[in-house]
C-alpha cells in the first residue's frame, strides 16, 4: 500500500530555476496539502486542494503554484527558485470529515544554491 | 504569531518510565488536535487526536489529555520505549470551513534510553 508518494526525494537547484515536485495518492482522498518544514520549525501549509480543480492558498503560497487535475495528483512548482525555498515539502491527503487525520508522503529536501 | 507552542525542544527519558510532552495553543477556534510522530527522513505519521468534546483519549501506551480552559493538551507515552525516539508534533485544527487545514507545533524530539 503505497498511500502518498513525492518524487523527487532530493534536488538540488540553481537560483532561478524552476521545477515541479510530484505528488500521488492511491487512498482516493479528495484533500490534499503541500507543506514546508523549515530547519527547527513546525511544518507550514503552503498550497492546498479539496478537490479536482479546487485550489486555495495556505499560509506561505508567495514564490509557488499548484493544479489538481485528478483526484490522485498534487503537483506544485516552483518557478524562480530562490534560496529562502531550500527547504523539506511534504505533501499530505485526506479525507473530507473533519476527524480524519492527514497522511503524509516521506518529502522532498530541495536545496537552492 | 505562532498559534500552536511545544515549548520543549527535547525530552529525555529511561527505558520503560513514562514520557510526557506538552503543547499550548492560543486560537480558542481549534477544537481537534492531533500528535504525529517523525523520524528522520520519513514523513510524519498520525499518532493519536483527540476533539475538544472529551477530555482524554487512549491508544495502547499512548494517551492524550486535552484541558480546553487552559489551553493546554499533552501525551503520555507509558512506558516509553527506545522505537519511541523521535521528533513529535503537535497540530491543531478548526472545524469551521472545510479544509480541515492543521497548524502544527515546531515539536519536541524525544529520545528513549536504553
Amino acid at each position: 500500500n503505497a498511500g502518498v508518494t513525492q518524487t523527487p526525494k532530493f534536488r538540488i537547484l540553481k537560483i532561478g530555476q524552476s521545477m515541479t515536485l510530484q505528488c500521488t495518492q492511491d487512498m482516493n482522498h479528495n484533500y490534499m496539502y503541500w507543506y514546508r518544514q523549515d530547519p527547527g520549525m513546525g511544518l507550514k501549509l503552503i498550497y492546498y486542494s479539496v478537490g479536482a480543480g479546487i485550489t486555495d492558498k495556505g499560509e506561505v503560497p508567495n514564490g509557488y503554484n499548484v493544479s489538481r487535475s485528478t483526484t490522485e495528483d498534487f503537483p506544485l512548482r516552483l518557478e524562480l527558485a530562490a534560496p529562502s525555498q531550500t527547504s523539506v515539502y511534504f505533501c499530505a491527503s485526506s479525507r473530507e470529515y473533519s476527524n480524519q487525520p492527514q497522511h503524509f508522503g516521506d518529502g522532498t529536501r530541495l536545496s537552492i544554491l | 504569531d505562532q498559534q500552536v507552542k511545544q515549548n520543549s525542544p527535547s525530552l529525555s527519558v529511561q527505558e520503560g518510565r513514562i514520557s510526557i510532552l506538552n503543547c499550548d495553543y492560543t486560537n480558542s477556534m481549534f477544537d481537534y488536535f492531533l500528535w504525529y510522530k517523525k523520524y528522520p527522513a520519513e514523513g510524519p505519521t498520525f499518532l493519536i487526536s483527540i476533539s475538544s468534546i472529551k477530555d482524554k483519549n487512549e491508544d495502547g501506551r499512548f494517551t492524550v489529555f486535552l484541558n480546553k480552559s487552559a489551553k493546554h493538551l499533552s501525551l503520555h507515552i507509558v512506558p516509553s520505549q527506545p522505537g519511541d525516539s523521535a521528533v513529535y508534533f503537535c497540530a491543531a485544527r478548526s472545524s469551521r470551513g472545510s479544509n480541515y487545514k492543521l497548524t502544527f507545533g515546531k515539536g519536541t524530539l524525544l529520545t528513549v534510553n536504553p
